[in-house]
């Protein structure tokens, strides 16, 4: 049975920095690659980052450019997701994505003062 | 970057009703296209990939259909669990993740 198991949401304030972590089994994780998607309240699903299967490659939405860092360690079946200079509009629900089809529970990110 | 427009935005129907939601890319994407199911408080759950390829688990009321800038999903007979919001998704390499802005399914 497939697993995707997320830590690491929080409150935090503006400006403030934060790490999501995601950890898989029940496949091979590291075949695939994998990516962090985020829903902001009342609103829709945005992607926010992916990183490829050997984790040499990496993209980023706009929104999150420069300020959001994603990485992966196959030797655990981890990715992570540094998150720097976070702003409101970065509060959402982060999920965590193993292809397509496996996705985490989610964990809340809440930026505010 | 390939932008992705869904048609309705809300759409109220009643259960046994036939429904079609329609998603457009503003180029073509091929068959790289996903639709997922979401509920509040729920992960998203994927439905169809590939355009047409249900989800192993996902009910057969369910039906995806398109190509290239067209896209279709269809529920055959919709149910009292189907009442949620519906998202197609680009997703033809890991830097196109795209999703569409979603099409709400309510109660008529």
């Amino acid at each position: 049975e497939v697993q995707v198991s997320q830590s690491g949401g929080d409150l935090v304030q503006p400006g403030g920095s934060l790490r999501l972590s995601c950890v898989m089994s029940g496949f091979m994780p590291r075949r695939y690659a994998m990516s962090w998607v985020r829903q902001a309240p009342g609103k829709g699903l945005e992607w926010v980052a992916s990183i490829s299967d050997d984790g040499d490659s990496a993209f980023y939405a706009d929104s999150v450019k420069g300020r959001f860092t994603i990485s992966r360690d196959n030797s655990k079946n981890s990715m992570y997701v540094q998150m720097n200079r976070l702003r409101v509009e970065d509060t959402a629900v982060y999920y965590c994505v193993g292809r397509i089809d496996y996705w985490g529970q989610g964990t809340l990110v809440t930026v505010s003062s | 970057d390939i932008q992705m427009t869904q048609s309705p935005s809300t759409l109220a129907a009643s259960v046994g009703d036939r429904i079609t939601i329609t998603c457009r890319a503003s180029q073509s994407i091929g068959n790289w296209l996903a639709w997922y199911q979401l509920k509040p408080g729920k992960a998203p759950k994927l439905l169809i990939y590939k355009a047409s390829s249900l989800q192993s688990g996902v009910p057969s009321r369910f039906s995806g259909s398109g190509s290239g800038t067209e896209f279709t999903l269809t529920i055959s007979s919709l149910q009292p669990d189907d009442f949620a919001t519906y998202y197609c998704q680009l997703y033809d390499t890991y830097s196109q993740f795209t999703f569409g802005p979603g099409t709400k399914v309510d109660l008529k």
